[in-house]
């Protein structure tokens, strides 16, 4: 079936480094996501994004974290400059709409580490 | 506050058995309830959606939905070694928009040959 590929699967960053996470969403989506996991408890929504904009973000979508999709490439999250708290697993999704009909593809998975 | 509750946190079933996984929604504006099965270091995928009351059957797979309770069931019977990973509830309020879902902290379901 589709699948949305994330790189890297681990990446490991001293605290105060910039970090960009990088998705490879299913390739005729058009809606894009990003979900942050901590340790033990439940995926939570950052932000989602369409047409070259942020639709809607979350209270955890802080002003250091930043999307894009420049030119179709990678949807990517960066985290400028990354803190000790933002250590998580971040999942990616894409959809290619917004209805209950248009099932959301997640990737495995950024497991981020904050040094 | 968590929103969406799942239990039990984890459950052993034995082969060819029948596996049972509660959610429950606190928000009063819930509308409509996804499960998803994570196998583990593997993405979560969409096992069925629900939004009406009653329940909903694929295969193996039945969704139970008491929209007054804002609960939901998923139970998969014949319950197969396969079957083994992380069951997600997710639940929305916007009509049946995938916009932005809050998710339970899972079920972690084991099925014992």
């Amino acid at each position: 079936g589709p699948k949305v590929l994330q790189i890297p699967s681990h990446q490991i960053i001293d605290m105060g480094q910039m970090v960009t996470l990088n998705c490879d969403p299913v390739s005729n989506h058009l809606y894009f996501y990003w979900y942050k996991q901590i340790l033990g408890q439940q995926m939570e929504f950052l932000v989602n994004f369409y047409n070259g904009k942020v639709m809607e973000k979350s209270k955890l979508f802080k002003d250091q974290f930043s999307v894009e999709r420049p030119d179709g490439s990678y949807f990517t999250l960066k985290i400028q400059p990354t803190a000790l708290e933002d250590s998580a697993v971040y999942f990616c999704a894409s959809s290619s709409g917004l209805n209950s009909q248009n099932t959301l593809y997640f990737g495995a998975g950024t497991r981020l580490s904050v040094l | 506050q968590q929103k969406v509750q799942q239990s039990p946190e984890s459950l052993i079933v034995p082969e060819g058995g029948m596996a049972s996984l509660n959610c429950t929604s606190s928000d009063r504006n819930v509308d409509y309830f996804w499960w998803y099965r994570q196998h583990s270091g593997k993405s979560p995928k969409m096992l069925m959606s629900i939004f009406s009351n009653g329940e909903k059957e694929e295969g193996r797979f039945t969704v139970h939905l008491n929209k007054a309770s804002l609960h939901t069931s998923l139970h998969i019977r014949d319950s197969q070694p396969s079957d083994s990973a992380l069951y997600l509830c997710a639940a929305n309020n916007s009509g049946g928009s995938n916009a932005k879902l809050t998710f339970g902290k899972g079920t972690k379901l084991s099925v014992k040959s």
